[in-house]
């Protein structure tokens, strides 16, 4: 399964919301109704940190401001409010599939 | 603590081997495929395979078949990523992750382990 994202690059003022798109090329809806979709950030110099899984739940310690979205091929992550401390590169992951593949990455910075 | 420590920095020479060790606490560590994503510089993050510690069943991605092979040894709780035939296309971060069979995501990653080939 090929993973899309846009924009690739994002540059937004502190305060002001972002929003990240990530496509897939097959359906990423199992039989069980779970979407395989989970969204990653990976800081300047550290490994990438699980933000969301299974499209829309939030992991342990990520601020409310994350929220994702989604369904089938179609999935969108949102930051209401951006912080200096969110930048870094976005990833998204299908896990429905076997090889799990990311998408290309999508890099937010501060304007 | 769930925690993966993966071993130091390696340089290599081109047509060599490394070994990648990721030493897990805090969760037993037979119960979680362990999976392995590689990371050129300044690129993105591509999945290499997994392993399944309890058998030693290791699935590869296709483009990583017979350069990569993956075991666990669970009397030391301790993934091994090997790398062969070594070319600058190998130089990159590697990085251990634990797969949340909760959440079917990766949710502890290790902290990386810089590979460097060159002459």
């Amino acid at each position: 399964i090929v993973m899309t994202q846009s924009p690739l690059f994002l540059s937004v003022t502190p305060g002001e919301p972002a929003s990240i798109s990530c496509r897939s090329s097959q359906s990423l809806l199992h039989s069980n109704g779970y979407n395989y979709l989970d969204w990653y950030l990976q800081k300047p110099g550290q490994a990438p940190q699980l933000l969301i899984y299974l499209v829309s739940n939030r992991a342990s310690g990520v601020p409310d401001r994350f929220s994702g979205s989604g369904s089938g091929t179609d999935f969108t992550l949102k930051i209401s409010s951006v912080m200096p401390e969110d930048i870094g590169v976005y990833y998204c992951l299908q896990g429905r599939q076997t090889p799990r593949t990311f998408g290309p990455g999508t890099k937010l910075d501060m304007k | 603590e769930v925690q993966l420590e993966q071993s130091g920095a390696e340089v290599k020479r081109p047509g060599s081997t490394v070994k990648v060790s990721c030493k897990v606490s805090g969760y037993p560590f037979s119960d979680y495929y362990m999976n392995w994503v590689f990371q050129a510089p300044g690129k993105g993050l591509d999945l290499m395979g997994y392993i399944d510690p309890q058998d030693g069943e290791a699935i590869y991605a296709e483009k990583f078949q017979g350069k990569v092979t993956l075991t666990a040894d669970t009397s030391r709780n301790i993934a091994y990523l090997e790398v062969s035939d070594l070319t600058s296309d190998d130089t990159g971060v590697y990085f251990c992750v634990k797969l949340s069979s909760g959440n079917d995501a990766f949710d502890v990653w290790g902290q990386g382990t810089l590979v460097t080939v060159s002459s």
